[in-house]
């Protein structure tokens, strides 16, 4: 079946270190996008991609790094300069970035140690 | 930035009611979209409408696009346990991200 996988499900991060969140998709979707969402919140937007090798800073990116050097993968990870990474990390994908539907994977909670 | 607002934050009502509940913006969006999100999952797309006016129908869910274009509504007729969730909406404008809701959470009682 076709869709969207997110790894690991649930992730532990010690002070100082960093992180990386998987995200893949065999949706043959262009375009990738990682969400953050706390408690009562919408969605806010962390990195988006529209292209392989190309990615554009969201509205809530401080902290955080991406890379797209596969069109299936975008991978995101929460450095040590993010200092409140507990959440729920979303990740999604479209046929392309205009108006098109966002189909999003199960998510990854991140909590610290 | 833009903003979507979402009523009620919150409801309870009894298994077999109707539900409405509704999305606000201050800005025009070319795009609405409705999720449903279970508890520890990814929200999950439930209707999509593109045209002013619109109204669009899957299953016992019903989404309105309003004529203004800054709002977008959804009923849910003869609920049951399982519309427990959180339902967002998105808004959506050409060339810009899509702005999601903070949700609506939705309690179904027996």
């Amino acid at each position: 079946d076709g869709g969207i996988t997110q790894s690991p499900k649930y992730l532990f991060r010690k002070e100082g270190q960093n992180v990386t969140l998987s995200c893949e998709q065999n949706l043959n979707h262009d375009a990738m996008y990682w969400y953050r969402q706390d408690p009562g919140q919408g969605l806010r937007l962390i990195y988006y991609s529209q292209i392989v090798n190309d990615f554009q800073k969201g509205d809530i990116a401080e902290g955080y790094s991406v890379s797209r050097e596969k069109k299936e993968s975008f991978p995101l990870t929460v450095t040590s300069a993010q200092k409140n990474p507990t959440a729920f990390y979303l990740c999604a994908s479209s046929i392309g970035q205009n108006n098109q539907p966002q189909h999003f994977g199960d998510g990854t909670r991140l909590s610290i140690l | 930035g833009q903003q979507l607002n979402q009523s009620p934050q919150s409801m309870f009502i009894q298994e077999g009611e109707d539900v409405s509940m509704n999305c606000t913006s201050s800005s025009i969006f070319n795009t609405w979209l409705w999720y449903k999100q279970d508890p520890g999952e990814g929200p999950v797309l439930l209707i999509a409408l593109y045209k002013a006016g619109e109204l669009t129908s899957n299953g016992r869910l019903t989404a309105q696009f309003g004529i203004t274009r800054k709002d977008s509504f959804l009923n849910i007729s003869a609920s049951i346990p399982s519309d427990v969730g959180i339902y967002f909406c998105a808004g959506g404008i050409y060339g810009q991200n899509f702005v999601f809701g903070p949700g609506t959470r939705l309690s179904v009682l027996p």
